[in-house]
C-alpha cells in the first residue's frame, strides 16, 4: 500500500507569518510530486509539478523542495495572506496520482 | 490554464436511485479522466481511471457494476451511481490531464459533486 502523509493536518497562522508543510511518499518507482492548492468551494489548482531530486520551485510567496532520494517534499509560504488560507494536497505520482490527506491552512488578519 | 466542468455540484436523491454525474475538459481533449471520492477528513481516493473509448480501470476495492463510468468522447466522462444508499453519500471529483503536454503533468480538476442519498 502506498503512502502519502501530510503535516501537520492543520495550521492556523496570523497574517504574515512565514510557514510550511511537509509531504511524505515513497521514494520508489517515483516520476513526480504534485502540490495543489483547494480553496473552499473551488476546484483544486495546482501549484507545481516536481521530478528532480534537488528541486526547488516558486511562484510568489510560495515555494517547495523536493527529496526523492528519503521521499519528502516541503512547501513554505512566506508572509501568510488571509488569501492564502486553503487546503494544501500533495500527491505522488509513480503510475496513478496518489494523494496525501491535505493540511488545512487558516490565515487570520 | 485548462477548464475542467462537473456537475451537478450538489445532489440528493432518494435511496435506490441512479445518479449521473458529468465531467467535461472544455479547452483540452483529455484520453485519461479520473475519478476520485472524498471521505470527510480524508484524503482523495482513486476510484477508478476512466479511458475513451474503451473499459475504466477500477481501484481494488470499487464495484464496478456500482459506479458506472463512461468515457464516450475525448472531452466527456460520466460517473452513474447505481442503486445509490445513504453509504454512497459523499464528495466526488473528477480530473483529466493534458497527456499531450506530457507524463509529468498537473491534473486539473472539476469543482466536485456532493452526493447525499435520502
Amino acid at each position: 500500500i502506498l503512502n502519502v502523509e501530510q503535516s501537520p493536518q492543520s495550521l492556523h497562522v496570523q497574517e504574515g507569518d512565514s510557514t510550511n508543510f511537509t509531504c511524505s511518499f515513497p521514494s520508489s518507482n517515483f516520476y513526480a510530486l504534485h502540490w495543489y492548492r483547494w480553496e473552499t468551494a473551488k476546484s483544486p489548482e495546482a501549484l507545481f509539478v516536481m521530478t528532480l531530486n534537488g528541486d526547488e520551485k516558486k511562484k510568489g510567496r510560495i515555494s517547495a523542495t523536493l527529496n526523492t532520494k528519503e521521499g519528502y517534499s516541503y512547501l513554505y509560504i512566506k508572509g501568510s495572506q488571509p488569501e492564502d488560507s486553503a487546503t494544501y494536497l500533495c500527491a505522488y505520482q509513480g503510475g496513478k496520482l496518489i494523494f496525501g490527506q491535505g493540511t488545512e491552512l487558516s490565515v487570520k488578519p | 490554464g485548462a477548464v475542467v466542468s462537473q456537475h451537478p455540484s450538489r445532489v440528493i436523491c432518494k435511496s435506490g436511485t441512479s445518479v449521473k454525474i458529468e465531467c467535461r475538459s472544455l479547452d483540452f481533449q483529455a484520453t485519461t479522466m479520473f475519478w476520485y471520492r472524498q471521505f470527510p477528513k480524508q484524503s482523495l481516493m482513486l476510484m477508478a481511471t476512466s479511458n475513451e473509448g474503451s473499459k475504466a480501470t477500477y481501484e481494488q476495492g470499487v464495484e464496478k457494476d456500482k459506479f458506472l463510468i463512461n468515457h464516450a468522447s475525448l472531452t466527456l466522462s460520466t460517473l452513474t451511481v447505481t442503486s445509490a444508499h445513504p453509504e454512497d453519500s459523499s464528495f466526488y471529483i473528477c480530473s483529466a490531464r493534458n497527456h499531450y503536454r506530457g507524463m509529468n503533468t498537473e491534473a486539473f480538476f472539476g469543482q466536485g459533486t456532493r452526493l447525499t442519498v435520502v
